[in-house]
């Protein structure tokens, strides 16, 4: 079975520029997570979908931040404009049902470094 | 306060030796708890989910307690491949994980 796949797996761009991830989940998957993790940090949720609705993205910065998953399939996270606390690594996470007691199987990760 | 509390270490430890750490959570409304494990610029995996009960995989036992909202894991006989950072996770509703900062093991040959 295919794991959850993320692209890209490195970026490097400079303050007030724009940059986009991609995720594409374990097919069947209902729920997807975007999470930031900052070095040292546990990972934090940026917003969860549940097929193509957001059940939460109460910690999004929805000033700089969007995400969306239009057919309930692959997901786009984006930044728009950079900030530096911006660096971490965006996880992406996909789980089967509903999320909540469930297993979350995770992407290998994109890492920004923003200059 | 953070809802998930860990003690960062690093426990470093020989090999064949036991260790252990607890984790502390704010909710006492949590459902579900977990140890995921996060190899060192790797993506956190399962590494087992935590019962009331208590429960046991290979090596490796989890501890629940609700009356003082923390739960233990406990590594015997550890490896040289246990060394990687060890993530408390707690179920907070019907659909939220949150994750602790993580407990970093290093094993020393």
């Amino acid at each position: 079975e295919a794991g959850v796949a993320q692209s890209p797996r490195y970026k490097i761009i400079e303050k007030r520029q724009s940059v986009a991830f991609w995720c594409n989940p374990i097919s069947g998957h209902a729920t997807l997570y975007w999470y930031q993790q900052i070095l040292g940090q546990g990972p934090k949720l940026l917003i969860q979908f549940q097929n193509n609705g957001v059940v939460d993205d109460s910690q999004l910065p929805k000033d700089r931040f969007s995400a969306e998953r239009l057919k309930g399939v692959d997901s786009t996270l984006k930044i728009q404009p950079a900030k530096l606390e911006d660096s971490a690594v965006y996880l992406c996470a996909s789980s089967p049902g509903q999320g909540g007691g469930e297993t979350q199987y995770f992407g290998p990760g994109t890492r920004l470094l923003v200059l | 306060r953070k809802e998930v509390e860990q003690d960062p270490g690093p426990f470093n430890v020989p090999e064949g030796a036991t260790v252990a750490f607890n984790c502390t959570y704010s909710n006492s409304a949590s459902q579900s708890f977990f140890w995921y494990r996060q190899d060192c610029r790797k993506e956190p995996k399962l590494l087992m989910s935590v019962y009331s009960s208590g429960n046991e995989d290979g090596r490796f036992t989890a501890q629940l307690n609700r009356a003082s909202q923390y739960i233990s894991l406990l590594i015997r006989d550890s490896k040289l491949s246990d060394s990687a950072t060890y993530l408390c996770v707690v179920n907070e509703n019907d659909y939220k994980l949150s994750f602790g900062a993580g407990t970093t093991v290093t094993v020393r040959a």
